[in-house]
């Protein structure tokens, strides 16, 4: 069981362009936790999805900020006309069901300039 | 709201001492989570508090759960270099299923 796959693992971006930070979570896990950290600080809570649909997005930005978990493929998470503010690590967790283990990726940095 | 929150933040200690890192939350919870986290590396799941008087151990590391306090602490025994890392506890709320509210997180120092 390979864990909870993240990529890339660092992405550095323009202010303005488009982030898409991917999450294949672990084998059998169809719940999928988006979390950011910012510098010294603790993971926020993002978004959570449970295959195809989102459960509980109220850590999300209202604007630029969306993601998505299709049937088939990986979670990802779409940062649109990034700004500095964004730069950050986002980390994505996958459980088994709503009140099962946490397992966490290695998480995407990311930069932008 | 929830509310998670640690201290001290920053630790510095002498390979050999003993310390405690403590974890307060707001509102009833059902379980309690440690993590370590190693810079610019993922977090690392130390334990899982499920209920009133929990205590775990694991090496020179004991957790323990006062939920009527709504306290965590972290005891680290003899610390070595090995332990310096960011500690983290998280809590789920009775409603929140497995989403996690963490703590500003507990840099750790450990000094030869």
């Amino acid at each position: 069981n390979a864990g909870v796959m993240q990529n890339p693992r660092h992405l550095v971006r323009r202010r303005g362009q488009e982030a898409r930070l991917r999450c294949s979570p672990m084998k059998g896990h169809s719940h999928v936790y988006w979390y950011r950290q910012l510098p010294e600080e603790g993971l926020k809570f993002m978004v959570y999805l449970q295959k195809e649909n989102i459960i509980d997005e109220s850590g999300m930005p209202k604007e630029r900020f969306s993601a998505e978990f299709p049937k088939e493929g990986p979670s990802i998470l779409r940062i649109q006309q990034v700004v500095r503010g964004d730069s950050a690590a986002y980390f994505c967790a996958s459980s088994r069901g709503m009140d099962e283990k946490l397992f966490f990726g290695s998480g995407t940095q990311l930069s932008v300039l | 709201e929830l509310k998670v929150e640690q201290n001290p933040l920053f630790l510095s200690m002498q390979e050999g001492k003993n310390y405690t890192i403590y974890c307060n939350y707001s509102t009833t919870s059902d379980r309690l989570y440690w993590y370590r986290q190693d810079p610019g590396k993922s977090l690392e799941s130390l334990f899982v508090l499920l209920s009133n008087g929990a205590v775990k151990q694991e090496g020179r590391l004991m957790a323990s759960l006062d939920t009527k306090a709504r306290l965590s602490t972290l005891h680290i025994t003899a610390a070595v270099h090995d332990l310096s890392a960011t500690y983290f506890c998280a809590v789920s709320g009775e409603t929140s299923g497995s989403r996690l509210t963490f703590g500003e997180g507990t840099q750790l120092t450990v000094n030869p």
